[in-house]
């Protein structure tokens, strides 16, 4: 049964800091993994997919990896903002007879001025 | 290009009373699917609808059904309303089914809560 992991839950860091929020995956059957963010009482945004078959996606500020032997995904955040503080949480497309979406916990990003 | 678009934004009902969800996704996105959002079980799929079809569906009873209609707009219905049914529903739609090429979309949800 596949299991979707991020820690810490929260973190807190000053505005400019560069950081890693981790995800970790126990099957390497995966279609995709997504990292989306989640700003309190809406839905979420997504903010990047990484495909099976690729290694990263860059988009702006934000850097996504994926190590699928390991079974582990690193969004960085280069410059951080206190524009960029949410909840983030990473996703994974699994296999199965019906292909379904497992989710992470999420981590609680506070970035203080 | 208009987001994904869900109805009502709050629900409160009564416990053995049914509920139905209205999402509208993106233009053009074929894929609709249901989530459900609670602080203890965190985000859940429900089920997935793709031209009309459900394709997937999660681990949730069968109080929990859904359709999708010919404009790719879908709806979902809880029956039979039980107090931990209150929860943030969550739909989102895609280009492709989950596990494609395409991002996921999602409403703002709707606040469902059950007394």
């Amino acid at each position: 049964k596949q299991e979707v992991t991020q820690i810490p839950a929260a973190l807190s860091v000053p505005e400019g800091e560069n950081l890693v929020l981790n995800c970790s995956f126990t099957d390497s059957a995966i279609y995709n993994l997504q990292w989306f963010r989640q700003d309190p009482g809406k839905g979420l945004t997504s903010l990047l997919l990484i495909q099976s078959s690729q290694r990263e996606q860059t988009s702006g500020r934000l850097n996504a990896s994926l190590d699928k032997s390991s079974g582990r995904s690193t969004l960085y955040i280069a410059a951080s903002q206190p524009g960029d503080s949410a909840t983030y949480l990473c996703a994974v497309s699994v296999y199965s007879s019906a292909s379904k979406i497992i989710f992470g916990s999420g981590t609680r990003l506070s970035i203080r001025p | 290009k208009a987001g994904v678009t869900q109805t009502p934004r709050y629900l409160i009902k009564t416990r053995g009373q049914q509920v139905t969800l209205s999402c509208s996704p993106i233009s053009g996105h074929r894929s609709v699917s249901w989530y459900q959002q609670t602080p203890g079980q965190g985000l859940q799929f429900l089920f997935e609808y793709f031209s009309e079809t459900q394709r997937n569906k999660g681990n949730f009873p069968g109080r929990f059904s859904g359709r999708q209609f010919s404009n790719s707009r879908s709806e979902m219905n809880v029956s039979t309303l039980e107090l931990g049914d209150s929860a943030l529903y969550l739909c989102a739609s895609s280009l492709s089914l989950t596990g494609g090429s395409s991002p996921l979309h999602f409403g703002n949800g709707t606040r469902l809560t059950v007394t």
